[in-house]
């Protein structure tokens, strides 16, 4: 598949499990940040975002927090599906909206 | 339908040649941007445009020349293309300081 050759962090979970992806950020000054889906051969796909005076919240089976102290940010993703199977990008907004992204995570979903 | 469509999907070209790249969008959107992706996944902002105003260039080779004719359209030139150019470019939309919708991007291979 695509993540051949890609030394990217994998995360492989069992189909129902839950799974927690995590990203650290380099600007303590960033006060918006986001979590990106890139499915194979599309472009990334926004899935929640969060300003920095909330350290939670929820979507449709996605959960974001923040930890602004650790500078650290994870997305929980309920009851697995394969069709979360993707690399997961957070995303920092520095200034002027300029997004600064992380490495990538590559979920697989077993069934 | 398409939010973010961007021509052509594959491009193949020698190296030198120039080359261009075009977006449109129909969300409305007054902010556009660019990105490339290289073959690690690694996502890296290059341009946005504001209302047609160039707000971020990010370090890019003056090989790499931009154009918005309108606020629906930015468009990338490259000139003397060269192997290292080879990667995945990304046209993005966004409201100003909001989500970025990515269109589904353009594999460039310089041979």
């Amino acid at each position: 598949g695509e993540s051949v050759g890609l030394h990217l962090p994998t995360l492989s979970v069992q189909e129902g499990d839950n799974s927690i992806i995590n990203c650290a950020y380099s600007n303590s000054a960033s006060d918006y940040f986001i979590w990106y889906k890139q499915e194979s051969g599309k472009g990334p796909q926004f899935i929640i975002d969060i300003r920095s005076n909330m350290d939670k919240r929820q979507g449709q089976r996605v959960t974001v927090l923040l930890n602004k102290t650790v500078k650290h940010l994870s997305l929980q993703i309920a009851a697995t599906q394969p069709g979360d199977s993707a690399v997961y990008f957070c995303a920092e907004e520095e200034y002027g909206n300029k997004l600064v992204f992380g490495a990538g995570t590559i979920l697989r979903v077993k069934s | 339908d398409t939010a973010v469509s961007q021509t052509p999907k594959y491009l193949v070209t020698q190296m030198g040649n120039d080359k261009s790249i075009k977006c449109e969008q129909n969300l409305g959107h007054d902010t556009m941007y660019w990105y490339k992706q290289d073959s690690k996944k690694f996502l890296k902002i290059m341009f946005s445009y504001n209302n047609k105003e160039l707000i971020i260039n990010e370090t890019v080779p003056n090989r790499f020349s931009p154009k918005s004719p309108d606020k629906a359209h930015l468009n990338l030139h490259i000139n003397s293309l060269e192997l290292g150019d080879s990667a995945v470019y990304f046209c993005a939309s966004s409201p100003w300081t909001s989500e970025q919708f990515f269109g589904p991007g353009t594999r460039l291979t310089v041979l």
